[in-house]
C-alpha cells in the first residue's frame, strides 16, 4: 500500500514535444504529491508538487494532472527541450504527521534536438 | 546558502572495513534525511531526523548502518562493516518544516566498496 507506481521506465521525445510520466498510488493517505527531477550526478530537485484538492498544477511548461478517484497523477512537460533530459521521480507524502518521501522508481527523459 | 553540504564526494573501500559520510543540512532546516540510490531499488528512505531526534529508522537495512546527528548541522551515517551489496550512492536532503515540504539533496556520495 505504500507503492508510488511509475511508468514509462524511460521516455524519448523530440525537441518541441510533449512527454508523459504517469505515476499511481494506492494509499489514500497520500496528501502531497511532489515531482522530484535529477540530473546526472546531482541529487534530486523539487520540480513541482501538488495537492489532491486540486486537479491540475501549472508551472511554466510543467504541469502535474492530478486525479483523486482514480488514485493517479501525471506530469506533462510542454514544449520539451534538450535541457529537460534527466530522470524525473514522482513521490507521495501522508503529510501532517510526517515529512517521508514515498518514490516512485524513476523516469530516464531524453529530449532529442 | 551553500545548500547540503556531503562529504565524501567519493569512497571507494574494501569489504569490512567501516564507512562514516557526512553531511551538514541548510542552516535553519528542522528535518534531515538519509538515502540509498542505486539502479535496482531506486531511491531508499534510510532515516529521517527531526529536530536532531530519529523519527523513523525503519529503511536501515542492518544493523550494519547507523545514523547519528549530534546537533542541528552535522549528521552522520555509519557503516560498519561495510559490504560490496552497500555500493550505492548516499543522498543527504534537509527541510525547513516536518510534513509536506520541499527536501533538499545534497550532491550525495558515491560509495563503492570492493
Amino acid at each position: 500500500q505504500q507503492q508510488v507506481k511509475q511508468s514509462p521506465q524511460s521516455l524519448i521525445v523530440q525537441k518541441g514535444g510533449i512527454s508523459i510520466i504517469n505515476c499511481a498510488y494506492e494509499n489514500t493517505a497520500f496528501d502531497y504529491f511532489p515531482w522530484y527531477q535529477q540530473f546526472p550526478g546531482k541529487g534530486p530537485a523539487l520540480l513541482i508538487a501538488i495537492r489532491p484538492d486540486v486537479s491540475e498544477k501549472k508551472e511554466g511548461r510543467f504541469t502535474i494532472s492530478f486525479n483523486k478517484s482514480a488514485k493517479q497523477f501525471s506530469l506533462h512537460i510542454m514544449d520539451s527541450q534538450p535541457g529537460d533530459s534527466a530522470t524525473y521521480f514522482c513521490a507521495a507524502d501522508y503529510g501532517g504527521a510526517t515529512n517521508k518521501l514515498i518514490f516512485g522508481t524513476g523516469t530516464l527523459l531524453a529530449v532529442q534536438p | 546558502d551553500a545548500g547540503v553540504i556531503q562529504s565524501p564526494r567519493h569512497e571507494v573501500t574494501e569489504m569490512g572495513q567501516e564507512v562514516t559520510l557526512r553531511c551538514k543540512p541548510i542552516s535553519g532546516h528542522n528535518s534531515l534525511f538519509w538515502y540509498r540510490q542505486t539502479m535496482m531499488r531506486g531511491l531508499e528512505l534510510l532515516i529521517y531526523f527531526n529536530n536532531n531526534v530519529p523519527i523513523d529508522d525503519s529503511g536501515m537495512p542492518e544493523d550494519r548502518f547507523s545514523a547519528k546527528m549530534p546537533n542541528a548541522s552535522f549528521s552522520t551515517l555509519k557503516i560498519q562493516p561495510s559490504e560490496p551489496r552497500d555500493s550505492a550512492v548516499y543522498f543527504c536532503a534537509s527541510s525547513l518544516r516536518f510534513s509536506a515540504d520541499t527536501q533538499y539533496f545534497g550532491p550525495g556520495t558515491r560509495l563503492t566498496v570492493l
